[in-house]
């Protein structure tokens, strides 16, 4: 149980694109969901928190227009980076919360190459 | 905010040796500490976790110690094995296990056949 799938889990595409990542809870729901990067050989850095049903919460520096996160059912929540480039390709990983206060759970990431 | 530290950041113990990653962290109110054990390209996995109201907790072969006076905590390996290599990160967080995480900067743990 607990299963957290992300979609894409690669994707390659040209500077100026913009790119939606899913992050779906596949056997749960999850009220909560939150959205990392990781770049090569460095540390998670949590991007931003997504809340069902409200406008998500931005950790300082992450730019909220450049990566739109929209958590609009208790399953699914997305984050859109608008206008890609070079410097946005990274590792993006999201985790969801159960409502039953368990652990988050994390997806498998995506692997994302702008060109 | 709050701040993670981890240290070291490569760590080769040889086969069967035991190995500690420790950490430290600057919010005084943090009360959940995981540790996490990420192979290449996956996802993170939750190995171990510690809450602020426990000194110590142990699974197997797996240890975390906390110290909330000098606001540091520690993973044992015991009886390391080469699929025990990964990266490892510690984490910490205010609101418990359902609240955002600040991670550590990883440690990366050979373990030699």
């Amino acid at each position: 149980g607990a299963v957290v799938s992300q979609h894409p889990s690669w994707v390659i595409c040209k500077s100026g694109t913009s790119v939606k990542i899913e992050c779906r809870s596949l056997d749960f729901q999850a009220t909560t969901m939150f959205w990392y990067r990781q770049f090569p050989k460095q540390s998670l850095m949590l991007m931003a928190t997504s809340n069902e049903g409200s406008k998500a919460t931005y950790e300082q520096g992450v730019e909220k227009d450049k990566f739109l996160i929209n958590h609009a059912s208790l399953t699914l929540s997305t984050l859109t980076v608008t206008s890609a480039h070079p410097e946005d390709s990274s590792f993006y990983i999201c985790s969801a919360r159960p409502t039953n206060n368990q652990p988050q759970h994390f997806g498998d990431g995506t692997r994302l190459s702008i060109l | 905010g709050e701040n993670v530290e981890q240290h070291p950041s490569t760590l080769s113990v040889q086969e069967g040796d035991s190995a500690v990653i420790k950490c430290t962290y600057s919010d005084s109110a943090s009360n959940y500490f995981p540790w996490y054990k990420q192979e290449l390209g996956k996802r993170p996995q939750l190995i171990i976790d510690i809450r602020s109201n426990v000194g110590e907790k142990k699974d197997q072969r797996i240890a975390v110690t906390l110290n909330k006076t000098a606001k540091h905590f520690s993973l044992h390996i015991t009886e390391t094995q080469p699929e025990d290599s990964a990266v490892y990160f510690c984490a910490a967080s205010t609101t418990g296990n359902t609240g955002k995480l600040i991670f550590g900067q990883g440690t990366t743990l050979q373990v030699k056949p």
